[in-house]
């Protein structure tokens, strides 16, 4: 699966914008950009996903760069429940029944309020 | 809103003894999951289940550990003779089917402590 890098951490004030980045410069054409975060002491839980135009939905923005070697998940106004971990991961063609989800380090961020 | 269910929420055990963490999945969920973390690590993948076989393992999943769904709700992950290492958060996880946009939904886990 190809790698993602993301920063250790991140701080934002409560209602802000947050923007997180994520670099994946060896994407390949099929690969799917996924965010999940996890919330302390929960699982992960799913935040948005996509694979060149960027998404929105109920919970955040993705911002894909054009040349698909980076990406951004866009929290548009923090709040204290959304102090987590970030994960970005790629999603690989399925070989035979691989479905995985290769979690990394992901970004701590931390909301004042 | 549907979601994933665990238990024991907590499990402390005596290395050497035999584990069952529990999870009931979606009901509609065809693809189901077991990830563990080590605390203060990454989430790591043990197995994932389709059809009533295992669909792909890591390394981590070895003889010690199997899975099984044993009725129509339950998704099960036994281990069977506890190391300290083991100690761990065991998260399941379902989806409906396997293809690449498809969202994976967690349950809250169950944390193991052997002793």
């Amino acid at each position: 699966d190809a790698k993602t890098t993301q920063p250790n951490s991140m701080e934002s004030n409560e209602e802000e914008p947050v923007h997180l980045p994520c670099n994946h410069s060896t994407i390949s054409g099929t690969d799917y950009i996924h965010w999940y975060r996890q919330l302390p002491s929960q699982g992960p839980e799913y935040v948005i996903h996509g694979l060149t135009s960027n998404v929105n939905n109920r919970m955040a923005s993705l911002a894909i760069a054009e040349d698909r070697k980076s990406s951004t998940l866009i929290l548009h106004r923090a709040t204290l429940r959304d102090a987590a971990v970030y994960y970005c991961i790629l999603r690989a063609l399925p070989t035979g029944a691989n479905s995985k989800l290769t979690f990394g380090k992901g970004i701590t961020l931390s909301v004042r309020p | 809103e549907p979601e994933v269910t665990q238990t024991p929420s907590h499990q402390v055990t005596q290395m050497g003894q035999e584990v069952i963490l529990r999870c009931v999945p979606i009901s509609n969920h065809l693809y189901f999951y077991w990830y563990r973390q080590i605390l203060g690590q990454k989430v790591e993948f043990l197995v994932s289940f389709y059809n009533n076989e295992i669909s792909e393992k890591s390394e981590i999943f070895d003889d010690q550990f199997s899975v099984e769904r044993p009725d129509g709700s339950n998704f099960t992950l036994k281990i069977r003779s506890t190391k300290l290492e083991d100690s761990a958060m065991y998260f399941c996880a379902s989806s409906v089917g396997q293809v690449l946009q498809e969202t994976q939904y967690f349950g809250p886990g169950t944390r193991l402590l052997v002793l």
